[in-house]
């Protein structure tokens, strides 16, 4: 139990369907954040959220589409994918986004486009 | 961006102490040292956080040298369930205001009976 929930753990979709990752956290964190992590690369930093608002964004493409309408829960939604978007989408959250806190992940979301 | 250097991979055996050793010659004086843990199919999990000297805690402790350029993340006596992906991470407060993690490729630890 890691106070991060992610789901669905797997997902397997086509290029043109639309689809959505859900992230859940009871920690009482006030920023949340996003990363890729594909085969054989480093975790990639996507977005940063702060109390519910965008802080950062790391050159994603808009067919990645995130929503934080609340500070316990973050949405990556998703349209257009590529073959290239294949890979495990980790959520995670910390205190603060400026304290330096170590910050808690998820299991992450297996995704699979065909 | 400060960045990392740690081993690829390392093998041990049952009941031995682990060391590993990551260097990070650009860390910012204001940096910490943290390291997680990561197995297959799953989120990393917080090992140990430090910004200088020791720091232990129930499963690991964390020497850091006086320069800070590198770190050692030593765990007693392993057991098969510590086969993972251990990362060492130092943070980048960058333009944003954001406390990053640079993650590298980690080290591929492996456990054998």
């Amino acid at each position: 139990e890691t106070g991060v929930t992610q789901t669905p753990r797997h997902l397997v979709m086509g290029m043109t369907n639309k689809k959505s990752l859900k992230c859940e956290q009871h920690l009482g964190h006030n920023a949340m954040y996003w990363y890729k992590q594909s085969a054989k690369k480093p975790l990639e930093l996507m977005f940063v959220y702060s109390l519910e608002e965008r802080v950062e964004n790391n050159s994603v493409p808009s067919r990645f589409s995130p929503e934080c309408p609340n500070s316990s829960h973050l949405f990556l939604h998703l349209h257009t994918l590529q073959p290239e978007d294949s890979a495990l989408y980790l959520c995670a959250s910390s205190q603060d986004r400026d304290s330096g806190q170590p910050q808690h992940f998820g299991d992450g979301t297996r995704l699979s486009i065909l | 961006l400060a960045k990392t250097t740690q081993p690829i991979s390392m093998d041990s055996y049952e009941g031995q102490e682990v060391n590993i050793t990551c260097s990070h010659n650009n860390i910012a004086t204001n940096d910490y040292i943290t390291w997680y843990q990561q197995f297959p199919s799953q989120g990393p999990r917080f090992i140990i956080q430090g910004y200088k000297t020791k720091v232990t805690n129930e499963v690991a402790s964390l020497f850091i040298p006086a320069d800070r350029k590198s770190s050692t993340l030593s765990l007693p006596r392993v057991s098969l369930s510590d086969t993972a992906v251990y990362y060492c991470l130092v943070g980048d407060w960058g333009t944003s205001g954001t406390y990053k993690y640079i993650f590298g490729t980690g080290t591929r630890l492996k456990v054998l009976a």
